[in-house]
């Protein structure tokens, strides 16, 4: 069965200190990994697919990066606008199609 | 806008009764998942279309609950005999049909509050 543990549950940032939140996963047979934003209340926003490790994906003041067994997603000198949920989850070849979340890490950016 | 619909956005109902929420997918895509969310977790998996074809039901979509899609355009999920567990944020998704890691996009959700 896949597995996927976020950590931290929660991080608070002052606007401008640089961070990382963790993913790690086990899965048979990694097809991807897939980043989320959630805001509260909505659905969540598609941010990255990585597919393989050493692969890396940026978008404005985010950055992912996968390894073997863990993703790394880096916001760099966030904002108070980046303040949400974020979500990691997997396709494995042993899940068919479905996405298997994480319980996410909610971020809080302090102006 | 082109993203994913669905109706209603809210939804707050009595224990025992039936609801059916909608789901309406970016219309290039013919995939098309319904998920489960309650507060503080990730989305769980309940059931996957390609076209109208249900290819997969998650353990968790008891006996109460049924989704179609006719005529694999849009989708419905309905649950019988409501019970306060089912108390969620139902969400659908939908993504092309080309590879193993196709990107799903996601709907605003609808949040059922069951009395």
């Amino acid at each position: 069965e896949d597995q996927v543990t976020q950590s931290p549950e929660a991080l608070r940032l002052q606007e401008g200190e640089s961070s990382s939140l963790n993913c790690s996963y086990t899965v048979s047979g990694l097809r991807g990994l897939f980043w989320y934003r959630q805001d509260p209340g909505k659905g969540p926003e598609f941010l990255f697919t990585l597919y393989s490790a050493g692969e890396e994906k940026e978008k404005e003041r985010l950055k992912a990066t996968l390894t073997k067994k863990e993703s790394f997603l880096h916001i760099t000198a966030p904002k108070p606008e980046d303040s949400a949920t974020y979500l990691c989850a997997v396709i494995s070849s042993g899940s068919a199609r479905q996405l298997t979340f994480g319980s996410g890490t909610q971020l809080t950016v302090l102006p | 806008d082109t993203g994913v619909s669905q109706d209603p956005r809210h939804k707050i109902t009595k224990r025992g009764q039936n609801v059916t929420f909608r789901c309406d997918p970016i219309s290039e895509h013919n995939r098309l998942y319904w998920y489960r969310q309650t507060l503080g977790q990730g989305p769980e998996f309940l059931t996957y279309f390609q076209n109208e074809a249900q290819l997969e039901k998650s353990r968790l979509l008891s006996d109460r609950f049924s989704a179609e899609r006719p005529k694999g355009s849009f989708s419905t999920l309905e649950i019988q005999r409501t019970e306060q567990g089912d108390s969620a944020m139902y969400l659908c998704a939908s993504s092309r049909d080309n590879s193993w890691g196709n990107e799903q996009f996601f709907g605003p959700g609808t949040r059922l509050t069951v009395l």
